[in-house]
């Protein structure tokens, strides 16, 4: 199982957008629509925030979008509040009803 | 409302076995995929395994396979992750999920999770 890859960091302003990606090959992200993010605050489970490449579940701010191009997939954080201020994961379909996550980035709000 | 609580964690020896539960309510848990995954302390998240709504379909990441196994039971809305021969890098905070879509069989991503078990793997 190939592993994703992800920035370590990314910041951002109160208000600005933030963009992580998320970059795996044609076995995982390339090759499946099956691409989901998760926001994480310390200490707590995991949540979350897109499913499907791009869909967000009921409840979901539509701040948060998602999309991919070739083998790699992106979250965009939209308006940035200071609750925004947390790790986020990508996670992907890799085959045979496999699955792999991303190492993480954290978001920190300027 | 919808609730995962998880299990049977604790401190355990390299080599040993050790049995996870997850306790499912507020939602029709044989309707749904049901996934493990773990974070390591001050580590990210990693995919451990899905187990199909109907047990039918189970699989592992390459790092647990052949040691652990998954199983349910619908009937009393329970799901069960066995580790066996431990390691210390097995060392995690493990979480039950559930998937987003019934009847899929984990594609969809997780859209509830426990609160997690701490397992230690120390001599």
């Amino acid at each position: 199982q190939s592993a994703l890859t992800q920035p370590p960091s990314a910041s951002a302003s109160p208000g600005q957008s933030v963009t992580i990606s998320c970059t795996g090959t044609s076995s995982d992200i390339g090759g499946y629509d099956y691409v989901s993010w998760y926001q994480q605050h310390p200490g707590k489970a995991p949540k979350l925030l897109i499913y499907e490449v791009s869909k967000r579940p009921s409840g979901v701010p539509d701040r948060f979008s998602g999309s991919k191009s070739g083998n790699t997939a992106s979250l965009t954080v939209s308006g940035l509040q200071a609750e925004d201020e947390a790790d986020y994961y990508c996670n992907s379909h890799a085959g045979s009803n496999i699955f792999v996550f991303g190492p993480g980035t954290k978001v920190t709000v300027l | 409302q919808v609730q995962l609580v998880e299990s049977g964690g604790g401190v355990v020896q390299p080599g040993r076995s050790l049995g996870l539960s997850c306790a499912a309510s507020g939602f029709t848990f044989r309707n749904y995929a049901m996934q493990w995954v773990r974070q390591a302390p001050g580590k990210g998240l990693e995919w451990v395994a899905v187990i199909s709504y109907d047990g039918t379909y189970k699989y592992f990441a390459d790092s647990v396979k052949g040691r652990f196994t998954i199983s349910r039971d619908n009937s009393k809305n329970s799901l069960v992750l066995q580790m066996n021969s431990l390691r210390a890098d097995d060392t995690a905070v493990y979480y039950c999920a559930k998937d987003y879509k019934g009847y899929s069989s984990g594609r969809y991503g997780m859209d509830v999770w426990g609160q997690g078990t701490t397992v230690i793997v120390s001599s």
